[in-house]
């Protein structure tokens, strides 16, 4: 089976504008999460999507919003970009019943 | 609430020595925990994982971790450290439904 598929690999935005991320999980997996990775921070969930429902979300501001389509694939949106939003963004997928997420190679996001 | 801890941001052991990477973790109840390994510029690999069925847990390139609740620890072993070895390392905890919540890592450098 393919792996997580992550697009685009590498983004470059300015700020105040808003960018989308996209995720294939691999196939047969209707979970998918995301997790912001940061010098700073490290790893922190931001939210996850079962179903085409957000069952789980982390604390951050509602410029991060997410959503998940029918075939699982999932896309992430940050709107209105700061400096501080700068990180590598990656998605995991598991399957139903399951504890392993496995985790695309991410989109590393550099907002000037 | 869950947390982790890893003890030690930077580990450097010489070519053929013992690998010991620390993690400590906090949980409610009784967690899943992992072990995850990242390359430069890679997403995150699953070295291995403690769903409660054996303490002592096997995983890939020849990692191990034993899991003591009396410690609240999972630490991460490797008798004989190679070159390739080399990244970051993430020790993580699920709860269940939740997102993971990983430390904030242990970079291992391997020294010739």
């Amino acid at each position: 089976k393919a792996g997580v598929t992550q697009t685009p690999r590498y983004l470059i935005k300015t700020r105040g504008q808003q960018v989308t991320l996209s995720c294939s999980p691999i196939s047969g997996h209707r979970s998918v999460s995301w997790y912001q990775q940061t010098p700073g921070q490290g790893l922190q969930f931001l939210f996850e999507y079962f179903s085409e429902t957000q069952r789980n979300k982390g604390n951050f501001p509602g410029r991060f919003s997410g959503r998940q389509f029918s075939n699982s694939r999932s896309e992430m949106n940050v709107s209105t970009l700061e400096l501080g939003d700068s990180a590598l963004y990656l998605c995991a997928s598991k399957e139903t019943g399951q504890n392993i997420q496995y985790f695309g190679a991410g989109t590393r996001l550099s907002v000037l | 609430a869950q947390s982790v801890t890893q003890l030690g941001s930077h580990v450097s052991v010489s070519e053929g020595a013992l690998v010991l990477l620390r993690c400590n973790y906090s949980s409610s109840v009784p967690p899943y925990l992992f072990w995850y390994v990242q390359y430069p510029n890679q997403g995150l690999q699953l070295l291995l994982k403690y769903t409660s069925a054996a303490t002592l847990v096997k995983g890939i390139n020849g990692f191990e971790a034993e899991f003591k609740k009396s410690e609240t620890s999972f630490h991460l072993t490797k008798p004989s450290a190679h070159m390739r070895d080399a990244a970051e390392y993430f020790c993580a905890v699920s709860e269940g439904a939740d997102g993971l919540t990983f430390g904030k890592g242990t970079h291992l450098i391997i020294q010739p």
